[in-house]
């Protein structure tokens, strides 16, 4: 069966310094993944996505950035945290594949990024 | 433009209680439609989906969601809560040749013993 792990689960960072958040897949192969940030009282929104190595697709410009080394990897940067990058990380992967709307995402745990 | 709008941050109901949260979105074409539920300090973990098939849709835990076009509606249901529903709910929308997903603002079911 797949699982999906993302680490760490909670982490607090001071102001400026850097970022690394990680994400592994098991048990499927070339699976699109994503980056998605959630914001108290908000809905999901997508930071990043891959369908493949070295592929990434940014949807909001910011001071993040996401790299995938490896077919089932996928690390969230950043080389100075702002403090409005506190929030909550979702790791998620769906099926290999075209990208669609009819895509069943599965998520990771999240972690919990609090800025100082 | 795709948007999802979800009535009510907050939902509370007794335990045995029909639950029901309510979603509407606008989609300019057929859409997915899709349920997930968060638990506290977990990641999200899919209900059910709609994707133009059955208009009814069973999902697990007993929930379910009907598909209403005329009212552009998708609401969630269950016919009796249990303590282990207490959770955050958010309502989804694509359309198939876009990938992303247009996520609502989320609904925390509270239950009241």
């Amino acid at each position: 069966s797949q699982t999906i792990h993302q680490w760490p689960a909670t982490l607090v960072q001071p102001v400026g310094s850097p970022l690394s958040l990680e994400c592994t897949v098991e048990g499927t192969s070339n699976p699109n993944l994503y980056w998605y940030r959630q914001a108290a009282g908000r809905g999901l929104q997508l930071l990043f996505y891959s369908v493949g190595i070295g592929q990434i697709s940014s949807e909001v410009p910011q001071n993040l950035s996401a790299s995938r080394p490896q077919d089932r990897q996928f690390i969230l940067s950043s080389k100075k945290l702002l403090l409005s990058d506190s929030g909550f990380y979702l790791c998620a992967w769906s099926a290999r594949g075209r990208l669609s709307g009819a895509n069943v995402l599965t998520f990771g745990a999240g972690s919990r990024l609090t800025v100082l | 433009a795709q948007s999802v709008t979800q009535l009510g941050s907050h939902v509370s109901v007794s335990e045995g209680a029909l639950v029901l949260l309510r979603c509407n979105y606008s989609s300019s074409v057929p859409p997915y439609l899709f349920w997930y539920v968060q638990y506290p300090n977990q990641g999200l973990q899919l209900l059910l989906k709609y994707t133009s098939a059955a208009t009814l849709v069973k999902g697990i835990n007993g929930f379910e969601a009907e598909f209403k076009k005329s009212e552009t509606s998708f609401h969630l249901t269950k016919p009796s809560a249990h303590m282990s529903d207490a959770a955050e709910y958010f309502c989804a929308v694509s359309e198939g040749s876009n990938y992303q997903l247009i996520w609502g603002a989320g609904t925390k079911l509270i239950i009241k013993p």
